[in-house]
């Protein structure tokens, strides 16, 4: 079974570019996250959707961010326009909620750069 | 009080030697605990949940104390495959899932 996809793996960009990072959660799944870590601030919970619905967006650190759900197998992710303090590796994650054991399966991480 | 907090560590422990991980959670309400760990460079993946009685999972015990909100894990005859971060999570958000992670501790088994 595939699990959750995200992509790019890596982007390196210079600060004031736009950066979309897209992310492909199990299907069947039907609530979303996003994370962003750094080793100052360790994993934040940025947002999370549940039945492609946004819950809780009150991790988004300021009005550059933000993240669509259109559908139940697409999120995006977006900073506009780009700083370097927003360097850090950018998770996707996935559960099926009612699920026996409520486990978040990650993606590989979305690794930023911006110089 | 941050969320959720967890020991900073780093732990540096010789192969066999019994390790013990604390958290604490500010949200009184919380329903579900967790503990994940992450490699080095990988995406965080579930260790074990955490139930109100306790729970074991062959040398992993996990412990939650309600009044204290306060969770533990004990890692025990440590083996040098449990070099890892290890990851506090609290569910804040009741059937809506809100899971919020702690920093992590670094355990580092040394031969």
């Amino acid at each position: 079974d595939a699990g959750v996809i995200q992509s790019p793996r890596h982007e390196v960009t210079e600060m004031g570019q736009e950066v979309t990072l897209r992310c492909k959660p199990i299907s069947g799944h039907n609530s979303l996250f996003w994370y962003r870590q750094t080793m100052m601030r360790g994993l934040e919970l940025l947002i999370y959707f549940n039945n492609n619905v946004p819950i809780d967006d009150s991790g988004m650190p300021e009005d550059r961010f933000s993240a669509k759900m259109p559908n139940a197998s697409f999120s995006t992710l977006k900073i506009q326009p780009s700083e370097p303090r927003d360097s850090a590796v950018y998770f996707c994650a996935s559960l099926r909620m009612g699920g026996a054991t409520g486990e978040l399966f990650f993606g590989e991480g979305s690794r930023l750069t911006v110089l | 009080r941050k969320e959720v907090e967890q020991d900073p560590g780093p732990f540096n422990v010789p192969e066999g030697a019994t390790v013990a991980f604390n958290c604490t959670y500010s949200n009184s309400a919380s329903q579900s605990f967790f503990w994940y760990r992450q490699d080095c460079r990988k995406e965080p993946k579930l260790l074990m949940s955490v139930y109100s009685s306790g729970n074991e999972d062959g040398r992993f015990t996990a412990q939650l104390n309600r009044a204290s909100q306060y969770i533990s894990l004990l890692i025990r005859d440590s083996k040098l495959s449990d070099s890892a971060t290890y990851l506090c999570v609290v569910n804040m958000g009741g059937s809506n899932y809100k899971l919020t992670f702690g920093k992590g501790t670094l355990l580092t088994v040394n031969p």
